[in-house]
């Protein structure tokens, strides 16, 4: 399988930062990786896909980058909505996979 | 819009089996990929596999081989997933969601509203 792993856990920030999560993967998945954002008791919500493909209606604070085993998801300008758990996964193989999550609090 | 409607909570005994069901609406279902991704209490994502709409073509993790079934019922734009010999260890959110078919597709967009599964 392929292991996907999210840096950091966890982090806090204030609104307006620029925040980075990493994501990398085991071997190479090419650019087949979506970030997901997730709120407390709702179903995760797909923010990009191909490593930089912003979902329709995806504010365009949110970016991503990468190719082959490392990525990052950016937040440009956080704010107040964007505090929630996100989560990379990747599409290059079977089974699907995803990363463990990153955590963005509220310093 | 595009919209996954899921049926609603179940409490099963250990050993039991859970069928989930899966609403589609507002896209042509047999264009599409359902895959099914389970969240336990407190922890991450973990996908069980998918089912093409059209053919009922299936692939299923190998870790829940022999015990999850998937099917879909077109007439009704529906899909289901039945997980059987429940442990505790199955208790989590279960949610549907929609990928498309090419290739290059894998992604998960949109998701449905989960169904809590509580095996005890």
């Amino acid at each position: 399988d392929i292991q996907m792993t999210q840096s950091p856990s966890t982090m806090s920030a204030l609104v307006g930062d620029r925040v980075t999560i990493t994501c990398r993967a085991s071997e190479t998945i090419s650019s087949w990786l979506a970030w997901y954002q997730q709120k407390p008791g709702k179903a995760p919500s797909l923010l990009l896909y191909k490593a930089s493909n912003l979902e329709s209606g995806v504010p365009p604070r949110f970016s991503g980058s990468g190719s082959g085993t490392e990525f990052t998801l950016t937040i440009s300008g956080l704010q107040p909505d964007d505090f929630a758990i996100y989560y990379c996964q990747q599409y290059k193989g079977y089974p699907r996979t995803f990363g463990q999550g990153t955590k963005v609090e509220i310093k | 819009q595009v919209q996954l409607v899921q049926s609603g909570a179940e409490v099963k005994k250990p050993g039991a089996s859970v069928k989930v069901s899966c609403k589609a609406s507002g896209y042509n279902f047999n264009d599409y990929y359902i895959d099914w991704v389970r969240q336990a209490p407190g922890h991450g994502l973990e996908w069980l596999g998918w089912i093409n709409a059209h053919t009922a073509f299936t692939h299923y993790a190998q870790q829940f081989q022999g015990r999850v079934t998937m099917t879909r019922d077109t007439s009704i734009s529906t899909v289901y997933m039945e997980l059987d010999r429940l442990t505790s260890d199955d208790t989590a959110i279960y949610y549907c969601a929609r990928v498309c078919t090419g290739g290059s597709c894998g992604w998960l967009a949109p998701w449905g509203q989960g169904t809590l599964v509580t095996v005890s």
